[in-house]
C-alpha cells in the first residue's frame, strides 16, 4: 500500500524556518518524482516544487523561490522542504505527493506563520 | 504562467445526475492534465491524468476527456461520496498550475 506521511508543521514566526518531512513506504521512492502542494485554510490548491529522482532538478513557483529548498533521500525514501523566511501569507497545509501529477498524497500538516 | 479556469464554480445536483465540469487553461497543455477530488478535511485525491485516463482503482464512472486548452469532467450518476470540489491541474509547462475548483453538492 502506497502511504506518504508528512511532518514538521508546527507554529513559527515571521522570518522563522521550518523543515517538513514526508516519510514514504509501499513503492519504489527513487523511481518517482516528488512534489509539495499546499493549500492556505479554505482556499485552493497550489503547486509549490518538485524534485526529480535524483534530485538533479527542482523546480518551484515563484512565490517560494529563494526561500524554500525541496530536497529528497532516496536512501530513507523520505522527501524534505526547507522554509525559510517564512511568511504569514505562507500559512497553510501542506501535501505531499507522488509523481509529477500527483498520483497519491499523504494527509498534510500545517503550517501557521504568526507572531 | 497558465492560468487555469473551472466552469461552474459550483453546481447543485441529486443522486443519478450526469454532471459536468470544464476546465479551460490559458494556452494549449496538450494532454498534461489531471482532475482531483477534495473532500472536507481530507487529502485531495487523483481521479484522472492524462486528460482522459481513470486513476487505478478509481470509479468508472468518471470520465475525462480534451487536450489542447479545454477539458472535461464528466461523472455519469452521480453518487452521494461524490459530493466535493474538483480541482484540474496542468503539469505542462512550470509552474504547474491548479484551477479554482468546483464545488459540487447536493440539490
Amino acid at each position: 500500500e502506497v502511504q506518504l506521511v508528512e511532518s514538521g508543521g508546527g507554529l513559527v514566526q515571521p522570518g522563522g524556518s521550518l523543515r517538513l518531512s514526508c516519510a514514504t513506504s509501499g513503492f519504489t521512492f527513487s523511481s518517482y518524482w516528488m512534489t509539495w502542494v499546499r493549500q492556505a485554510p479554505g482556499k485552493g490548491l497550489e503547486w509549490v516544487a518538485n524534485i526529480n529522482q535524483d534530485g538533479s532538478e527542482k523546480n518551484y513557483v515563484d512565490s517560494v523561490k529563494g526561500r524554500f529548498t525541496i530536497s529528497r533521500d532516496n536512501a530513507k525514501s523520505s522527501l524534505y522542504l526547507q522554509m525559510d523566511s517564512l511568511r504569514a501569507d505562507d500559512t497553510t497545509v501542506y501535501y505531499c505527493a507522488r509523481g509529477i501529477g500527483g498520483g497519491y498524497w499523504g494527509q498534510g500538516t500545517l503550517v501557521t506563520v504568526s507572531s | 504562467d497558465i492560468q487555469m479556469t473551472q466552469s461552474p464554480s459550483s453546481l447543485s445536483a441529486s443522486v443519478g445526475d450526469r454532471v459536468t465540469i470544464t476546465c479551460r487553461a490559458s494556452q494549449g497543455i496538450r494532454n498534461d492534465l489531471g482532475w482531483y477530488q477534495q473532500k472536507v478535511g481530507k487529502a485531495p485525491k487523483r481521479l484522472i491524468y492524462a486528460a482522459s485516463s481513470l486513476q487505478s482503482g478509481g470509479p468508472s464512472r468518471f470520465s475525462g476527456s480534451g487536450s489542447g486548452t479545454e477539458f472535461t469532467l464528466t461523472i455519469s450518476s452521480l453518487q452521494p461520496e461524490d459530493f466535493a470540489i474538483y480541482y484540474c491541474l496542468q503539469y505542462n509547462t512550470y509552474p504547474f498550475t491548479f484551477g479554482p475548483g468546483t464545488k459540487v453538492d447536493i440539490k
